[in-house]
């Protein structure tokens, strides 16, 4: 299985732009989250979804935008680029099974820079 | 609100040493908790988890961590520290949201050097 996938790697944006960070995984999970890694700041949600078409916010969602049309798909939108996005993204998800027990599966990463 | 304070964002120790790295936890409802490994440019990978079983909990690569309720800690450790340990390691709690879902809450985490 490839897991969670997180299409770019990397990515060096102007500010102003917009830019969709692409996140799938092959395990049917239901539940999907997008985090944001800072140094030192460990990490923060920004988005989740604990299902197709329904999504909420986490943390820091100011500036950024998600959708969820199917189970494997989780976007996440940034449409007016800011150096304070500059940050490394990570992508998880997990099948929940009756309780707070489970496994958060991660991606490798997008590692975006706002000049 | 649940919420995990690692003490300690570096920590360093001799190849072969003790690692004891901390976590204290806050919660009002009993906690979830979870140790996480980040090797350099990777992802996060589950070390281990505390779900209300038994309180010592072992995790891969030797790794284990013993849930205190009394002293609200979730402390990590290996008894024999190796090279490839060096990383960065983040506590989390699991903590519901409205509508039955949830969510992790990560300490800053502790960035772990191993020196030979």
């Amino acid at each position: 299985n490839a897991g969670v996938t997180q299409t770019p790697k990397f990515r060096i944006l102007k500010i102003g732009q917009s830019m969709t960070l692409q996140c799938t995984q092959d395990m049917n999970h239901n539940y999907m989250y997008w985090y944001r890694q800072d140094p030192g700041m460990g990490l923060k949600l920004i988005y989740y979804s604990v299902g197709a078409g329904i999504t909420d916010k986490g943390e820091v969602p100011n500036g950024y935008n998600v959708s969820r049309s199917t189970t494997e798909d989780f976007p996440l939108r940034l449409e007016l680029a800011a150096p304070s996005q500059t940050s490394v993204y990570f992508c998880a998800s997990i099948l929940l099974q009756g309780g707070p027990k489970n496994i958060q599966y991660f991606g490798a990463g997008t590692r975006l820079s706002v000049l | 609100a649940q919420s995990v304070t690692q003490l300690g964002s570096h920590v360093s120790v001799s190849e072969g040493a003790l690692v004891l790295l901390r976590c204290n936890y806050s919660s009002s409802v009993p906690p979830y908790l979870f140790w996480y490994v980040q090797y350099p440019n990777q992802g996060l990978q589950l070390l281990l988890k505390y779900t209300s079983a038994a309180t010592l909990v072992k995790g891969i690569n030797g790794f284990e961590a013993e849930f205190k309720k009394s002293e609200t800690s979730f402390h990590l450790t290996k008894p024999s520290a190796h090279m490839s340990d060096a990383a960065e390691y983040f506590c989390a709690v699991s903590v519901p949201t409205q509508g039955g879902s949830e969510k992790l809450v990560f300490g800053k985490g502790t960035k772990l050097t191993v020196n030979p």
